[in-house]
């Protein structure tokens, strides 16, 4: 599969434990973008990253939450003391930004749907 | 920062009508106008896209056009099948995306 891939696709956890979620992009995708959405609305920028330096990051974004693209490839976003508000799909997108060539074109990962009880 | 509302919130047409979904922006400087779909349980497909420096866009049944001036993009879908049944969110892009609310769309048999 070359699509956009994430781990796990579901996860359950309490409420003030800590959760990660991997996101491995199409493999020439240098832009990686984290999304958040919950029933019935569209997806909610987070963050994205070029390569492994993270660009920009949405003022909605509390400090519990964390990404990181060590090596410019795979991603990891993790949420420390999850409250019952986490709970939401999470998902990640990807697409290439090379010399000129900008694709706006981002294309989804299926999504990690995290339940914080 | 960018804002873009979608209408309506649910569209249910007869298989073979068109439907018509609207979205306004209010930042000027977005560029990018992208359509997804999304199934039940299913990631975003984009579907069609336009830059703005399109007027309109169109593949097979489905087309997008863009009003700069007034800020607003509408995606039309023709000769509508069940299958086109789903949510379909609108974007808009200055820097990050941002995204409508969805509409979702029935189409009855």
């Amino acid at each position: 599969d070359t699509g956009v891939s994430q781990d796990p696709r579901h996860k359950i956890t309490k409420r003030g434990q800590n959760v990660t979620f991997r996101c491995d992009p199409i493999s020439e995708h240098n832009r990686l973008y984290w999304y958040r959405q919950t029933l019935g609305q569209g997806p909610e920028f987070l963050t994205y990253f070029q390569n492994e330096a993270q660009l920009e990051k949405s003022r909605l974004l509390s400090d519990r939450f964390s990404a990181e693209r060590p090596k410019g490839s795979f991603s990891t976003l993790e949420i420390q003391r999850t409250e019952q508000g986490d709970s939401a799909m999470y998902l990640c997108a990807s697409s290439l930004s090379q010399g000129s060539y900008l694709s706006y074109e981002q294309y989804f990962g299926p999504g990690t749907r995290l339940t914080v009880t | 920062g960018e804002n873009v509302e979608q209408h309506p919130s649910t569209l249910s047409v007869q298989e073979g009508d068109s439907a018509v979904i609207k979205c306004t922006y209010s930042d000027s400087a977005s560029n990018y106008f992208p359509w997804y779909k999304q199934e039940l349980g299913k990631r975003p497909q984009l579907i069609i896209d336009i830059r703005s420096n399109v007027g309109e866009k169109k593949d097979q049944r489905i087309a997008v056009t863009l009003n700069k001036t007034a800020k607003h993009f509408s995606l039309h879908i023709t000769e509508t099948q069940p299958e086109d049944s789903a949510v379909y969110f609108c974007a808009a892009r200055p820097n990050d995306m941002r995204f409508g609310a969805g509409t979702r769309l029935t189409v009855k048999p």
